[in-house]
């Protein structure tokens, strides 16, 4: 399967507890993007790469959010002390720089903070 | 307001028949319109770009009016299989949207045999 990729499929997980989330775009795209998504709404941007570089946060990132892209390859979504809040569904998504730059979203980490 | 707002629905409709999805947009800088079809529990999948001159793929038909910022999509002969969520997308390459897109909150469709 050459598609996006994500681990873990599912996280449950206690209030205050840190999780990782991984994330492999298809190969050789260079932009990579992390969604989150709660029930009965649309995704949201949370931030996008271009190679290794972080090139934009949305302001629904605090700081107990930090993405890395290391290498331009993978990409890792940690968040830091979870709150039942933070309960949704995270996607992450690749594009090649063109000019339609089409993202296609990886099946997504569903995580559930109790 | 929400950036982009489109009717929840759900829209129940028979098979065979024809249904209309609206959807508005507020960023006049709005560079490119898409429609994402999300099932349940899964990701979104692209459906169809939308263009100015409007565009066409098989049995959908999608249609751009800038001046209003406004988008639409229609499906004929509605299938069972077309029961998903439709989601309506913008991006910009402006300061304020970089490359992100920005999805409505999507509509539900349901066919009905």
């Amino acid at each position: 399967d050459t598609g996006v990729s994500q681990d873990p499929r599912h996280k449950i997980t206690k209030r205050g507890q840190n999780v990782t989330f991984r994330c492999d775009p298809i190969s050789e795209h260079n932009r990579l993007y992390w969604y989150r998504q709660t029930l009965g709404q649309g995704p949201e941007f949370l931030t996008y790469f271009q190679n290794e570089a972080q090139l934009e946060k949305s302001r629904l990132l605090s700081d107990r959010f930090s993405a890395e892209r290391p290498k331009g390859s993978f990409s890792t979504l940690e968040i830091q002390r979870t709150e039942q809040g933070d309960s949704a569904m995270y996607l992450c998504a690749s594009s090649l720089v063109s000019s339609t730059d089409t993202q296609y979203f990886g099946p997504g980490t569903r995580l559930t903070v109790l | 307001r929400k950036e982009v707002e489109q009717d929840p629905g759900p829209f129940n409709v028979p098979e065979g028949a024809t249904v209309a999805f609206n959807c508005t947009y507020s960023n006049s800088a709005s560079q490119s319109f898409f429609w994402y079809r999300q099932d349940c529990r899964k990701e979104p999948k692209l459906l169809m770009s939308v263009y100015s001159s409007g565009n066409e793929d098989g049995r959908f038909t999608a249609q751009l009016n800038r001046a209003s910022q406004y988008i639409s999509l229609l499906i004929r002969d509605s299938k069972l299989s077309d029961s998903a969520t439709y989601l309506c997308v913008v991006s910009g390459q402006d300061m304020e949207y970089g490359n992100k897109l920005v999805f409505g909150a999507g509509t539900i469709l349901r066919v009905k045999s």
